[in-house]
């Protein structure tokens, strides 16, 4: 079972209008959950992270994501996107691969597409 | 932000050659590599887990003879695609943490395999 949702794989937006990209999480994941976003032919940037503390996190580029343990939650958020914003968006926890180990389970990725 | 290097970016290879990818932390010591494919417009899938001086552990369905992974020292780690086919090509993107259990992960700008 699939322990990280993305439940949008686009979302297409106007230029300077809000934006939230959902995320929820099961169980199996840890309470370390990460947001990265990643632009064409590259690798992954980490946008923001919540391990513990606020539940409101501040991350790069004005992002920003909320932890909600209620609802296994880890919505990012951004007021006002920009053009340069569209990209892939990916939330991703940690999970235990056995022992003291861990590794990132990724979500199916969002498409966020700012139009002008 | 630590710096993963990854090269080549883009390779294209005949089917049955091997190729080589590697991935470097530039300004850290890496213990723990984790190599991922990813098809496009699709997640990342993790292909292994490669801590430095052991063998590498292979999720569920990658096939270790064909995906040869060495981690050799701190910051060098190899992933060598044996007797490639078409199938084979993808996006593959490596990571690297300064520990098993380390929270953040830093991402090299991956390799895009071509496969004739």
């Amino acid at each position: 079972a699939q322990s990280v949702t993305q439940l949008d794989s686009q979302v297409p937006v106007f230029e300077e209008a809000p934006v939230e990209l959902r995320c929820n999480y099961s169980s199996s994941v840890s309470v370390y959950l990460f947001w990265y976003v990643q632009y064409p032919n590259q690798g992954l940037q980490l946008l923001l992270k919540y391990l513990s503390g606020s539940t409101l996190v501040k991350g790069i580029n004005g992002f920003e994501a909320e932890f909600n343990k209620s609802q296994t939650s880890f919505h990012l958020r951004k007021p006002s996107v920009h053009i340069s914003d569209t990209a892939e968006y990916f939330c991703a926890g940690l999970t235990n691969s056995g022992g003291s180990n861990y590794k990132l389970t990724f979500g199916k990725g969002t498409l966020l597409t700012v139009n002008p | 932000g630590a710096v993963v290097s990854q090269h080549p970016s883009w390779v294209i290879c005949k089917s049955g050659t091997s190729v080589k990818i590697e991935c470097r932390s530039l300004d850290f010591q890496a213990t723990t590599m984790f190599w991922y494919r990813q098809f496009p417009k699709q997640s990342l899938m993790l292909m292994a887990t490669s801590n430095e001086g052991s063998k590498a552990t292979y999720e569920q369905g990658v096939e270790k003879d064909k995906f040869l992974i060495n981690h050799a020292s701190l910051t060098l780690s190899t992933l060598t695609v044996t007797s490639a086919h078409p199938e084979d090509s993808s996006f593959y993107i490596c990571s690297a943490g300064q520990g098993p259990s380390d929270t953040e992960a830093f991402f090299g700008q991956g390799t895009r395999l071509t496969v004739v």
